[in-house]
């Protein structure tokens, strides 16, 4: 059965410093990745997505991905972070089955101080 | 372009008390679709999907039901609510294919 694990459950960083949220996942068959962002009281809004081709992946707000298939991680990156990317982050693979079901890890909050 | 609706946006509920919360998606159809609820502080908890009218796969037993009594309409119930049922909940919907979700702006319940 796929499962994401979520190192981190808070990330604190500075304004204008670097961020890797970390994924990594564990699946028997091929998978689709995600990174959602959820602001407080919010959906979840998609960010990037990994299906297939290019190993990185970019996607809104600036944010990147790598997929690393030796490695089974998928983790997210951005090289200058704004106050307003304060929010959850939630990775997710596919299930792999016709319910089309995301199977999600547990959020990692980044938290950006001025 | 599609859209995904939830209402209401909040609720305040007595212990006991019936609830109903309604999701409906607009311009696709066919659409799979998905119930998830967010305790205080905690990540995302799968509750039901559909694949289709009347088909619902529920993930956890609890003191809660899901309908789709319409293609783009999906309802969850409950009879008697409790205070653990406290929590944010979201709808989701997909067309399958490469598993991508979207989100509706989800539903503040608070069971007093």
């Amino acid at each position: 059965a796929q499962s994401v694990t979520q190192l981190d459950s808070q990330v604190p960083v500075f304004e204008e410093a670097p961020v890797e949220l970390r994924c990594n996942y564990s699946s028997s068959v091929s998978v689709y990745l995600f990174w959602y962002v959820q602001y407080p009281n919010q959906g979840l809004q998609l960010l990037l997505k990994y299906l297939s081709g290019s190993t990185l992946v970019k996607g809104i707000n600036g944010f990147e991905a790598e997929f690393n298939k030796s490695q089974t991680s998928f983790h997210l990156r951005k090289p200058s972070v704004h106050i307003s990317d304060t929010a959850e982050y939630f990775c997710a693979v596919s299930s792999g089955d016709s319910s089309y079901k995301l199977i999600f890890g547990s959020g990692t909050r980044l938290l950006v101080r001025p | 372009s599609q859209t995904i609706h939830q209402w209401p946006a909040t609720l305040v509920q007595p212990v006991g008390s019936p609830l109903s919360l309604e999701c409906t998606v607009e311009g696709t159809s066919n659409p799979n679709l998905y119930w998830y609820r967010q305790a205080a502080g905690r990540g995302l908890q799968l509750l039901f999907y559909s694949v289709g009218i009347g088909q619902i796969s529920s993930e956890v037993p609890q003191n809660l039901s899901a309908s789709r009594p319409q293609d783009r309409q999906f309802i969850l119930s409950s009879k008697k609510l409790l205070l653990s049922d406290s929590g944010f909940y979201l709808c989701a919907w997909t067309r399958g294919l490469n598993y991508e979700q979207y989100f509706g702006p989800g539903t503040r319940l608070t069971v007093t």
